[in-house]
């Protein structure tokens, strides 16, 4: 099962910054908050990812309460192109094996509007 | 742009047919990975290779017969599939402790 809860559903002005929260209360030490968003009838992309500190990359910023407990994913200035499914994910830190699992949620659908 | 490629874009197939679905990547990475996603739900892992073994089945039927014939290419073979089984096919790769990419995916009707 899924370890975040995120809203269903949002709405954001273009232009505006669009800010996803999401819930992952039973986050342990070892795991990492990644954002991946999903545009339809495309694959997953990758946004960002942090541990413990906030973070900032070209296409959005990272919040990570003190505790760890909740996130927000910001987008600063919100396009039309932004519409898509956001996915916020909690993974295991790195065991250095080849691979690791995602598991996704049921995300949040943004919508950006004219 | 996506740098992993997924064929063929759309397939639809009946029962009793035998496919293959076909990715393949070129930044040489060591995982690779099958997910299916239905509509409006969110992608399930279904296969994981690491180094062309495979590490993780999540329990999926043996209709589907995963391959992972080289490094950069994995296939998903199909036989004898459910209409249930229509889907969004997508497969991602990762190196190491990097993101995975994704693919665009195939999308699978079953007649």
């Amino acid at each position: 099962d899924a370890k975040t809860t995120q809203p269903p559903s949002m709405d954001c002005a273009e232009g505006r910054a669009a800010n996803l929260p999401c819930n992952h209360s039973t986050i342990s030490g070892n795991e990492y908050v990644y954002w991946y968003r999903q545009i339809h009838s495309q694959g997953p992309q990758y946004i960002i990812h942090g541990l413990k500190n906030n973070e900032t990359n070209e296409m959005a910023s990272l919040i990570i309460t003190e505790d760890r407990k909740s996130s927000t994913l910001i987008l600063p200035h919100a396009t039309l192109r932004d519409t898509a499914v956001y996915y916020c994910i909690v993974r295991e830190v790195w065991s250095g094996a080849g691979s690791y699992q995602l598991t996704f949620g049921k995300g949040t659908k943004l919508s950006v509007i004219p | 742009d996506t740098e992993v490629t997924q064929t063929p874009k759309h397939l639809v197939m009946g029962m009793t047919n035998k496919k293959s679905l076909k990715c393949e990547q070129h930044m040489g990475h060591r995982a690779m990975y099958w997910y299916k996603q239905k509509a409006k739900k969110p992608p399930e892992l279904m296969f994981v290779y690491s180094y062309e073994k495979l590490s993780i089945n999540e329990s999926v039927p043996s209709r589907f017969s995963p391959e992972c014939p080289n490094s950069s290419l994995l296939n998903l073979h199909l036989h004898a599939l459910q209409p249930e089984d229509s889907a969004l096919y997508l497969c991602a790769s990762s190196q190491g402790n990097q993101p995975q990419h994704f693919g665009d995916g195939t999308r699978l009707s079953i007649l």
